[in-house]
Formats: structure tokens, sequence, C-alpha cells
């Protein structure tokens, strides 16, 4: 079946650190990727997307690129935020409805 | 325009009760999906609705049901509730049943079952 394996955390970085949370995923078809955030007592929100290989998704300084080769999805962000501090998942679709998949999530504090 | 709301909050039940939990799509969204977020994981399709008909559904017991009204709002009824049914309860709506459309989630209801 479908899967998503990512790090898990907590991740603690100081403000203006570079973050990387790694994500690999496993499908039976072809999939399209995602980057869900989760800030504290909200809903999830769509973060960026990749819908095939070698496409980038980028938003709000964050960037992952779809490698169908290492069937990876990496997210990045060179200087990050206290406002960054949130739950990331690292989730994958495929299929004809909207059946998401979700890692377990990584949760990232960043200190002052 | 409105995002999804979803009521109530925070619920509490006993082993065996039945609960109802509801969702009010965005403005404009026909579709509606629900997860189950377990303490530490990440959440799991129940199932999606559209058109007041379920067409799509997770790996999760017939216990698990689901209405969606013509308004698009949806209900999901969890019967003869066990332990591990606690979770959070996540609702998404989108503007139609496509998978390239985008899932635009509520904040969740939290179910504890004791």
């Amino acid at each position: 079946g479908d899967s998503v394996t990512q790090m898990e955390g907590p991740v603690t970085l100081s403000e203006e650190a570079f973050l990387t949370i790694n994500c690999t995923y496993t499908a039976t078809g072809y999939p399209s990727l995602f980057w869900y955030v989760q800030y504290p007592g909200e809903g999830l929100q769509l973060l960026l997307k990749a819908t095939k290989a070698d496409d980038k998704g980028s938003n709000k300084g964050f960037e992952a690129t779809y490698r169908k080769e290492t069937t990876s999805f990496h997210l990045e962000k060179g200087s990050v935020q206290v406002s960054d501090s949130a739950v990331y998942f690292c989730a994958l679709k495929v299929g004809g409805y909207q059946k998401v998949t979700f890692g377990i999530g990584t949760k990232l504090q960043v200190i002052p | 325009e409105t995002g999804v709301t979803q009521s109530p909050t925070h619920l509490i039940k006993t082993r065996g009760q039945q609960v109802t939990l509801r969702c009010s799509s965005q403005s404009g969204h026909n579709t509606v999906s629900w997860y189950q977020q377990a303490l530490g994981q990440g959440p799991q399709f129940i199932f999606q609705y559209y058109r007041e008909e379920e067409n799509g559904r997770g790996n999760f017991p017939p216990r698990f049901s689901g209405l969606q009204f013509p308004n698009y709002s949806s209900e999901l009824n969890v019967n003869a509730l066990e332990l591990d049914d606690s979770a959070l309860y996540l609702c998404a709506s989108s503007l139609s049943p496509q998978p390239n459309e985008k899932l635009f989630f509520g904040s969740g209801t939290q179910l504890s079952v004791l």
C-alpha cells in the first residue's frame, strides 16, 4: 500500500538556522506530493505541493523537490523564524478521489 | 468567506456509546472528507462524501458512518465506541471531488473515549 516515512521529531532549531525535514514515500501509482503544516490549535494547511517528477514546490520560503529516483520529497528552508514552529506533515495522493496518505508529522520548535 | 467549521471542539464519551460529529463546509464547496488523527500520528482517511453519497472509503469498520446534507454540511457517526477511537477528527472540504482540488481543513473535534 501507499505510505510516507518522515523523520521523527521534535526538531529544535535556533532562529535563522537552516531546516531540513526528510520525507520518503512508497506508492502504487504516480503520486502527487504535499507538505502540510499544523499550527497549535489550528487545522491542517497546505504548505506546498508537487505533482510530477523534478517539480519544485515552494511557499513562504519553504521548498521541496519531487525526486522520483529516490522517492523523496524533503522540506527545506534557509532561515527559520519563531513563527515557523508547528508540526509538518509530508503526504501523498494517488488515485481518483481525495484520500491523502500522511506521515506521522515532525514537530519543529524554533527558539529565539 | 467562512472556513471549515467543526462542532463540538471537544467531546468525552464512554466505551460503547455512540457519537455524532458535525462539519460545515467552506462556502461553495460540495465535497467533504473525514480524517482520524490519533495522538502523535498523521491523519488517516476515513471517507469522502459528494452529492450526499459516500464515494471513497479508507480502512475503517462499518461502525464509522457519515452523512452529507443538501447544503453540503456533513456528519460523522461512530457507533459502539472503543477506547482506540480517542483521537482528533478532522473534516476537510473542497470545491469538487477531483483529486487535484485543494483541501481545506477544519480545526477538528477532539474525542476522548473513557
